[in-house]
């Protein structure tokens, strides 16, 4: 069964700092992958999506993620972390027309 | 543009007992998925509806099963509750045609076993 890893739980940072959450997947094949992010109060919405081509994505509010197809790898970067951005996030793979989410990591930003 | 709407946002149910969950999906949606999203835990997947079947199941029990209107609505149906089915069920749309893999989410419905 596919399945997707989120290697952190609960990440805490100050403003300004750099965050690179990581995410592996297990499927083989061609993948289509995505992070999801649901603010306090919010529903789940689409922060990016990789389907094919270049292996940096960027998305909205400067996040950007890298397919790394040889490590089966799709981590989440943004250069400088703004309050705004404490939510939780979610990796996901798109695996025979189901999205798989993995467990989800929890970012607090410090003021 | 109406999102995805699901009903009701919150309910109490005893074990034994039986749960229908709502979704309307967003405008122009053919595809319903359902997501059950246990505390501190990721999304996992139920089923998917498209043309009013079921095309799609994750490791769920019989328990669980669905129905998918010709209007793309949706229901979650969930029978002899157990305490474990306490958690969010969150519904998501999508279009069949032209299918980018991107869902759109409802903001869930938390049902409460006691």
């Amino acid at each position: 069964a596919q399945s997707v890893s989120q290697h952190n739980h609960h990440v805490i940072l100050s403003e300004a700092a750099s965050l690179e959450l990581g995410c592996n997947y297990s499927y083989g094949g061609t993948v289509n992958l995505f992070w999801y992010v649901q603010y306090p109060g919010q529903h789940l919405q689409l922060l990016l999506k990789y389907f094919s081509g270049d292996p940096l994505v960027k998305g909205i509010k400067g996040f950007e993620a890298e397919f790394i197809k040889s490590k089966f790898s799709f981590n989440l970067r943004k250069p400088s972390v703004q309050w705004s951005d404490t939510a939780e996030y979610f990796c996901a793979v798109n695996s025979n027309d189901k999205i798989i989410f993995g467990k989800g990591t929890r970012l607090h930003i410090l003021p | 543009d109406a999102g995805v709407t699901q009903s009701p946002t919150h309910l109490i149910k005893t074990r034994g007992q039986q749960v229908t969950l709502r979704c309307s999906p967003k405008s122009g949606h053919d595809t319903v998925s359902w997501y059950q999203q246990a505390l501190g835990q990721g999304p996992q997947f139920i089923f998917q509806y498209y043309e009013e079947e079921e095309r799609q199941r994750g490791n769920f029990p019989d328990r669980f099963s669905g129905h998918q209107f010709p209007n793309y609505s949706s229901e979650l149906n969930v029978n002899a509750l157990l305490l474990g089915d306490s958690a969010l069920y969150l519904c998501a749309s999508r279009k069949n045609r032209g299918n980018t893999g991107e869902l759109f989410f409802g903001e869930g419905s938390r049902l409460t076993v006691l």
